[in-house]
């Protein structure tokens, strides 16, 4: 079965620090690996995807993620974060069938 | 731009009652998604729907039921609620006719069973 680990529950940092969200896998085979965020009161949307190729991946709002195959990480930063980026971050996975979501990491940015 | 829309942002109904949470997307996706999600539990899946009139079951469908009579439109039926369904639901759609990729969200309806 596959699984997604996110490393913390709870972040807080202020405005410029840099961010780096874990989130580790597990699943033997080849994956797809999603990072969605979800701001206060709105949607859960897409930041950034990872299918295949380049294994830096560049998502909106100036995050980024890494897919290390040999880490079964893909770990979302930010260099510089923003009160706005204050939201609830989810980790995915998709390997044999649907996605599997990590548990969330809440990350509150204070001005 | 892709459109996921839940019947209600807010329901609040009483134990033993069956209850109807609608989805509606617009993009004639091919899958559709139910989801619950619970503070420091993430989301976990209900069921989905690749195709009309066929469902599988996602990993927590026990209490749940899923009806897709038209391709736009995916519902989720709690049967008789009890208080531990107490949560907020999300519907997703998706294109691909692989259920393993990116997934469009509506609003989500939080649902209060008292």
């Amino acid at each position: 079965a596959q699984s997604v680990s996110q490393h913390n529950h709870h972040v807080i940092l202020s405005e410029a620090a840099s961010l780096e969200l874990g989130c580790n896998y597990s699943y033997g085979g080849t994956v797809n690996l999603f990072w969605y965020v979800q701001y206060p009161g709105q949607h859960l949307q897409l930041l950034l995807k990872y299918f295949s190729g380049d294994p830096l991946v560049k998502g909106i709002k100036g995050f980024e993620a890494e897919f290390i195959k040999s880490k079964f990480s893909f770990n979302l930063r930010k260099p510089s974060v923003q009160w706005s980026d204050t939201a609830e971050y989810f980790c995915a996975v998709s390997g044999y069938s649907t996605l599997t979501f990590g548990k969330g990491t809440m990350l509150l940015v204070s001005p | 731009d892709v459109k996921v829309t839940q019947s209600s942002r807010y329901l609040v109904k009483r134990t033993g009652e069956k209850v109807f949470l609608e989805c509606v997307q617009d993009m004639d996706h091919e899958n559709m998604f139910w989801y619950r999600q619970d503070p420091g539990l993430g989301l976990r899946l209900i069921y989905f729907s690749y195709d009309v009139k066929m469902k599988e079951k996602g990993d927590i469908p026990e209490g749940y039921s899923v009806s897709r009579e038209k391709k736009e439109r995916f519902s989720l039926i709690l049967e008789s609620a009890s208080t531990n369904q107490t949560s907020m639901y999300l519907c997703a759609s998706s294109p691909s006719d692989r259920v393993g990729d990116e997934q469009y969200f509506g609003p989500g309806t939080r649902l209060t069973v008292t």
